[in-house]
């Protein structure tokens, strides 16, 4: 089956400093990445959705220079935290769209990276 | 109201139970609905996906959609302590650029008990 490979699993960084995780797409190729962040018993929030080769979107209330996405090829997604704070601390997921990102194109989901900010 | 609302749990079922796990929402624009599992420290595992109503079943596992009343559920035969996760329901409105629009619950925690 598709993979998506996620890494770090986890990091711990100081406060201030940038911490960049990576998705990849292991066996198939995705146009379409998106990054989600997850807090305790919550749900996935949709943070910002990357396109290959284009500026990548991010939902409303999303600070972009903050989290900085770069989706350069068509099998690596990769997030940046900049400058980051202990409220930055959560579990960042990502997914891959297998396909054209239509209702035929399961999401597949990385394993996630455990981000806390000391 | 939330537009997706899961019980959270936690559901604690004997091995071997029938269980049986929801979902409501107030979209009905939703059309495209998802069931995920998700273990601890890991990211979601798609189990089943249906567009429209209906049933849809694959091993242990069923899915119903009922659009009249906004509710959808999946159950699982035969639980087995291996089931223990967290199980996330996934809807969307869009066939084009869906995977933007998705709308998650908050999970529902089961804990299968040998």
């Amino acid at each position: 089956g598709a993979v998506v490979s996620q890494h770090p699993s986890w990091v711990i960084c100081k406060s201030g400093t940038s911490v960049k995780i990576e998705c990849r797409s292991l066996d198939f190729q995705a146009t379409t990445m998106f990054w989600y962040r997850q807090f305790p018993k919550q749900s996935l929030m949709l943070m910002a959705t990357s396109n290959e080769g284009s500026k990548a979107t991010y939902e409303q209330g999303v600070e972009k220079d903050k989290f900085l996405i770069n989706h350069a090829s068509l099998t690596l997604s990769t997030l940046t935290v900049t400058s980051a704070h202990p409220e930055d601390s959560s579990f960042y997921i990502c997914s891959a769209a297998q396909g054209d990102n239509s209702y035929n194109s399961p999401l597949h989901f990385g394993n996630g990276t455990r981000l806390t900010v000391t | 109201q939330k537009e997706v609302e899961q019980d959270p749990g936690p559901l604690s079922v004997p091995e071997g139970a029938i269980v049986s796990l929801n979902c409501t929402y107030s979209n009905s624009a939703f059309q495209y609905f998802m069931w995920y599992r998700q273990y601890s420290r890991k990211g979601p595992e798609l189990l089943m996906y249906t567009y429209s109503s209906g049933n849809k079943e694959d091993g242990r596992f069923t899915a119903q959609v009922d659009k009249s009343s906004k509710y959808i559920s999946l159950f699982i035969r035969d639980s087995q302590p291996s089931d223990s996760a967290t199980y996330l329901c996934a809807m969307s409105a869009s066939r084009r650029n869906y995977g933007q629009n998705f709308v998650f619950g908050p999970g529902t925690r089961l804990s299968v008990l040998p």
